[in-house]
C-alpha cells in the first residue's frame, strides 16, 4: 500500500504571507497529482506532474515533484482568502490506469 | 461544457434502507472511479469502471456495495441496508483516456447519512 504524508496537517496564515505544503511518500509515483478542496464540495484539479524534479507554475502556486518521484511540494506566493481550502496531494503508481492513492491534505486558512 | 454531475447532493436513509448514487462523467469520458471521504480519513479508492465494465472493485466492501456503468445512462453505486458507518461523502471521479487514467475530474459529492 503506497502511503502519501502530507505537512503541515493545519496552516493558519495572513494575507500576503508565502507558505509550503509537502507530500511525502516511501514509494515511487509515475504522476503526483495536486487538487483544492472547498467545504461541501469535490476536489478540483490544480496540476499534474510526472517528471522527477519537474516544476510547474500557475500564477501565484508553483509545485514541485522530487527528483526520485516519492515527494512533491506546493509554494504558494503572497496567499489570498480566496486561496483558503483542503490542499490534497495524489499519487498514481502507473501511467494510465491507475488508482489514485490521496493524502489526508492540508487545511489551508488565509485571514484577511 | 458540464463537469462530472452527481446527484443527489445529500441522501439521509435510514438504517437498513438502500441507497443509490449517481453519477455522470464529464462528456467524452468514459472512465468513472468512486471514492469513498470520511472524516479525519481522506478519499479512499472504491472502484473503477469503463462502460458495462467493473476493471477494479478492489476498494469496495464486499458485501452490501455493488456499482455498474451501463451502456446508457449515468454510472450507480448502490449500497444495500447501510448502516452508520456507511455515512460520509461519496465522490465520483472521470478521465478521458485509458492513458490519463491519472488526471482524474471529480464530481461534487454525496453526502449520505445514515440514521
Amino acid at each position: 500500500t503506497q502511503l502519501l504524508e502530507q505537512s503541515p496537517q493545519f496552516l493558519s496564515i495572513q494575507e500576503g504571507e508565502n507558505l509550503t505544503v509537502y507530500c511525502n511518500s516511501s514509494s515511487v509515483f509515475s504522476s503526483l497529482q495536486w487538487y483544492r478542496q472547498e467545504p461541501g464540495e469535490g476536489p478540483v484539479l490544480l496540476v499534474t506532474v510526472v517528471t522527477g524534479g519537474e516544476v510547474k507554475k500557475l500564477k501565484r502556486l508553483t509545485f514541485q515533484f522530487g527528483d526520485a518521484r516519492k515527494d512533491s511540494s506546493l509554494h504558494i506566493t503572497a496567499a489570498q482568502p480566496g486561496d483558503t481550502g483542503l490542499y490534497l496531494c495524489a499519487g498514481a503508481v502507473n501511467s494510465g490506469y491507475s488508482t489514485l492513492t490521496f493524502g489526508k491534505g492540508t487545511m489551508l486558512l488565509v485571514s484577511p | 461544457n458540464a463537469g462530472v454531475m452527481q446527484n443527489p447532493r445529500h441522501l439521509v436513509r435510514r438504517r437498513g434502507q438502500e441507497a443509490r448514487l449517481r453519477c455522470s462523467p464529464m462528456k467524452g469520458h468514459s472512465h468513472v472511479y468512486w471514492y469513498r471521504q470520511l472524516p479525519e480519513e481522506g478519499l479512499k479508492f472504491m472502484v473503477y469502471l469503463q462502460k458495462e465494465n467493473i476493471i477494479d472493485e478492489s476498494g469496495m466492501p464486499k458485501e452490501r456495495f455493488s456499482a455498474e456503468f451501463p451502456k446508457e445512462g449515468p454510472s450507480i453505486l448502490r449500497i444495500q441496508q447501510v448502516v452508520r458507518g456507511d455515512s460520509a461523502a461519496y465522490f465520483c471521479a472521470s478521465s478521458p483516456r485509458i492513458e490519463q487514467g491519472y488526471e482524474q475530474y471529480f464530481g461534487p459529492g454525496t453526502r449520505l447519512t445514515v440514521t
